[in-house]
């Protein structure tokens, strides 16, 4: 069963700050890996979106990796602010077939002053 | 360049009732698709509509459909709700011919829906 599983499920850390989130996944073949940031209340919006011949990708503060081999990923977030308070949802896509996408269940992240 | 748009953003439904939701993509997108987001499953894809074509579809019963017109808006019905469709429903929408699979997916507000 395609599985995709996010550590830790929630974390506290102070303003300015650096912190990684983990995303491990069982879904293959693979196609696609996704970011993305959820403010409480509003839709998701997209951070990465890495492929299997990538192993790094940076958007600003943010930071994904990619090991397709042992099926990890990490968000790294630099120099943490209030406003990247969210939940991070992990999203992985197989190739071939129907695209039926596999979430994560989050982590939610507090950033504190 | 105006999101995605949904309406209606909340809304309140009994058991047994239906209920249709809209999703308007940006302009020039015409992959959209639907998911469902509740705290206890988190996150779960409906179905993505590619040029008014259903092109894939997630594991829900068929009492949620959907459909796209030929602006690229979509709709999606759900008929006799249940308690258990209480959910945060969201759509996006995704430029290029591989739409949701590939594409980057821009994500609407959502459309709250309370089942009593």
């Amino acid at each position: 069963k395609n599985q995709v599983e996010q550590s830790p499920q929630s974390l506290i850390i102070l303003e300015g700050k650096n912190c990684t989130l983990q995303c491990n996944y069982t879904v293959s073949p693979f196609s696609n890996l996704r970011w993305y940031k959820q403010d409480t209340g509003r839709g998701p919006v997209s951070l990465t979106i890495m492929t299997f011949s990538e192993n790094t990708k940076s958007n600003g503060r943010y930071t994904a990796t990619l090991d397709a081999d042992t099926k990890q990923s990490s968000l790294h977030i630099t120099a943490s602010q209030l406003s990247d308070s969210a939940s991070y949802i992990c999203v992985v896509a197989m190739t071939g077939g129907s695209y039926i996408p596999t979430f994560g269940r989050g982590t939610s992240l507090i950033v504190h002053p | 360049k105006a999101g995605v748009t949904q309406t209606p953003r909340y809304l309140i439904k009994t058991r047994g009732q239906q209920v249709t939701l809209s999703c308007s993509p940006i302009s020039g997108h015409r992959s959209v698709s639907w998911y469902q987001q509740t705290p206890g499953q988190g996150l779960q894809f409906l179905f993505e509509y590619f040029s008014e074509t259903q092109r894939n579809k997630g594991n829900f019963p068929g009492r949620f459909s959907g459909r796209q017109f030929s602006n690229s808006r979509s709709e999606m019905n759900v008929s006799t709700l249940e308690l258990g469709d209480s959910a945060l429903y969201l759509c996006a929408s995704s430029s290029g011919g591989t739409g949701a699979r590939t594409g980057e997916l821009f994500f609407g507000e959502g459309s709250r829906l309370t089942v009593l």
